[in-house]
Parts: C-alpha cells; structure tokens; sequence
C-alpha cells in the first residue's frame, strides 16, 4: 500500500536557523507529493507540492524537491521565524481512476523559539 | 472567497449513541472528501465524493460510518453506534477536481466518544 513516513517530532529551533523535516514515501505508482501545513487554531492548507520527479514545489521561503531515486520529499527552509510554528504534514496522491484522496504522514510539529 | 464549513464545531456523546456532521463545501468544487484526524496522527481519508457519486470508501467502517452528498453540494457524516475509539477530528475537504488539484480543509468537527 501507499504510505508516507515522517520525522518525529516535536523539532525545537531558534528563530533563523536552517530547517529540514524529512519526509519519505512508499508507493505502488507515480505520485504526487505534497507538504500541507497547520497552524494553531487554523485547518489545513497547502504549503507546496510536486508532481513529477525532480520538481522543486517553493512557497513563503520552503523548498522540496521530489526525488524518486530516495523516495524522499524533504521541507527546508533557509531561515525559520516565530510564525513557522505549525505540524507540517508530507502526503501523496495517486491520481487514476478519479480516486486521488491524499495519504498523509503523521505530521511533524515544529515549534521556533525567538 | 468563503471556505469549506462545517458544522458543529465542538461535539460530546456517550458510546453506542449516534452522531452527524455537516459540511459545506466551497462553491463549484465537484469533489468532496471526508478525513478522520485521531490526535497524534495524520489525517486518513474516509470517503471521496465526485459531485454526488462515490469514488472512494475502501477506508470507510461500513457497518457504523455511513456519508452521503445529495444533489452534489452539501455532504453528511454519520456515525452509529459510536465507539470510544472514533473520538477525533473530522475533517471535510472539497476541490475542484482535477487530479493533484489543491485541497481545501474546513475547521473540523472535534468529537469526544465518552
């Protein structure tokens, strides 16, 4: 089956140093890979996403690239602030036959101190 | 734009009784999808509408998870009996419909199985 393994949290950092959350994925097609992003209070919403491989998805600052050789979408940023605070969620969809509901990781809540 | 809602926001029932949840989706999206939350976890998807047809329910706990999206729009969850382990968000998602299109998430209703 399809399924989407991420690193565990909670990650602690300072304001403006370099992030990574790890993401890797295991699926029986091509998927489409996504980070979704909640911040507290809010719902769901997308942060970025690729759909082919070696595609970079880029939005606010956070880079991942889709790399099939590894089966890995890793999140980065350059410089993290006070309202990166959030759970960031890796997830993939296999589209075909219209059934393309998303498979999620567990989610990896990130908390930047000042 | 107004977003996906739903209703209610909050709820708390007693094991073996029954629940249901609302959702509203945004306007002209033809695809609907329900996700249960369980804290800790990343969201799993219950049940995929396209327009007013099921694309999706191979996750859905058939014999007391029942969902229907009558005249495509509106969509209802439904829970009966209620197990203590159904206590979590659930979530509503709506789309456009295009494959790897992005989704929309509304706040969620956050149930407690007592």
């Amino acid at each position: 089956g399809n399924s989407v393994t991420q690193m565990e949290g909670p990650v602690t950092l300072s304001e403006e140093a370099f992030l990574t959350i790890n993401c890797t994925y295991t699926a029986t097609g091509y998927p489409s890979l996504f980070w979704y992003v909640q911040y507290p209070g809010e719902g769901l919403q997308l942060l970025l996403k690729a759909t082919k491989a070696d595609d970079k998805g880029s939005n606010k600052g956070f880079e991942a690239t889709y790399r099939k050789e590894t089966t890995s979408f890793h999140l980065e940023k350059g410089s993290v602030q006070v309202s990166d605070s959030a759970v960031y969620f890796c997830a993939l969809t296999l589209s075909g036959g219209g059934a393309d509901g998303l498979t999620f990781g567990k989610g990896t809540h990130l908390i930047i101190q000042p | 734009e107004a977003g996906v809602a739903q209703s209610p926001r909050y709820k708390i029932i007693e094991k073996r009784q029954s629940v249901a949840f609302w959702c509203n989706p945004i306007s002209g999206h033809a695809t609907l999808y329900w996700y249960q939350q369980i804290l800790g976890q990343g969201p799993k998807l219950l049940i995929q509408f396209q327009n007013n047809g099921v694309v999706d329910d191979s996750q859905l706990p058939k014999d007391r998870f029942s969902a229907e999206r009558l005249k495509g729009v509106d969509s209802t969850l439904k829970i009966q009996p209620a197990k203590l382990e159904d206590s979590a968000v659930y979530l509503c998602a709506s789309s456009l419909g295009a494959a790897n299109e992005k989704l929309f998430f509304g706040s969620g209703t956050q149930l407690s199985v007592l």
